[in-house]
């Protein structure tokens, strides 16, 4: 069964900080990796996509890797702003059969940036 | 192209009542997903629709719960005999099939809270 982990679970960082979110799975046979944000009460945005085959991919101040092998990936926030403020979470696509590809997800990881 | 929309996106209830959700995914997508999110946790699986075919349902589906989704466009979720347990939010994702990427979308969720 695949387990994806969060670390840290929370964070809380000045205002103009990089800062890196990880996120590891237990079975490296994904077929995409895929990383969101979630504001209190709402549902989910996504931020990246990342599919098997790259090896990281980029939207404005997000960065995200992935090293499927090792079964590792990482959100990078440059220059953060306190809007960042968010739970982010990851997610592994993987097919389980039958044409259906299930998304699992972690825990997430609630950053707060403090301005 | 408006995203994904859930209906109600607050609904409570009394323990025993029947409750239904409603989910309009991005037109043209063909795959449709419902999850749980209760407090603190990433969201879980619940069931997966490719057009109209309900292709997977996760064990937490229980005989109390059951998705439709008629003619492959709009889903319904529907609850019975509801317990206390059953509170959460019940998110719903939809994606087009293709073979260049099985990014998800979700909507901003309905939140049950049984009483």
């Amino acid at each position: 069964k695949q387990e994806v982990t969060q670390i840290p679970a929370a964070l809380s960082v000045p205002e103009g900080e990089n800062l890196v979110l990880n996120c590891s799975f237990t079975d490296s046979a994904i077929y995409n990796l895929q990383w969101f944000r979630q504001d209190p009460g709402k549902g989910l945005t996504s931020l990246l996509l990342i599919q098997s085959s790259q090896r990281e991919q980029t939207s404005g101040r997000l960065n995200a890797s992935l090293d499927k092998s090792s079964g590792r990936s990482t959100l990078y926030i440059a220059a953060s702003q306190p809007g960042d403020s968010a739970t982010y979470l990851c997610a592994v696509i993987t097919y389980s059969g039958a044409g259906s590809y299930q998304l699992t997800f972690g825990k997430g990881t609630k950053l707060s940036v403090i301005p | 192209d408006t995203g994904v929309s859930q209906d109600p996106r607050h609904k409570i209830t009394k323990r025993g009542q029947n409750v239904t959700f409603r989910c309009d995914p991005i037109s043209e997508h063909n795959r449709l997903y419902w999850y749980r999110q209760t407090l603190g946790q990433g969201p879980e699986f619940l069931t997966y629709f490719q057009n109209e075919a309900q292709l997977e349902k996760s064990r937490l589906l229980s005989d109390r719960f059951s998705a439709e989704r008629p003619k492959g466009s709009f889903s319904t979720l529907e609850i019975q005999r509801t317990e206390q347990g059953d509170s959460a939010m019940y998110l719903c994702a939809s994606s087009l099939k293709s073979a260049r990427t099985t990014e998800a979308f979700f909507g901003q969720g309905t939140r049950l809270t049984v009483v």
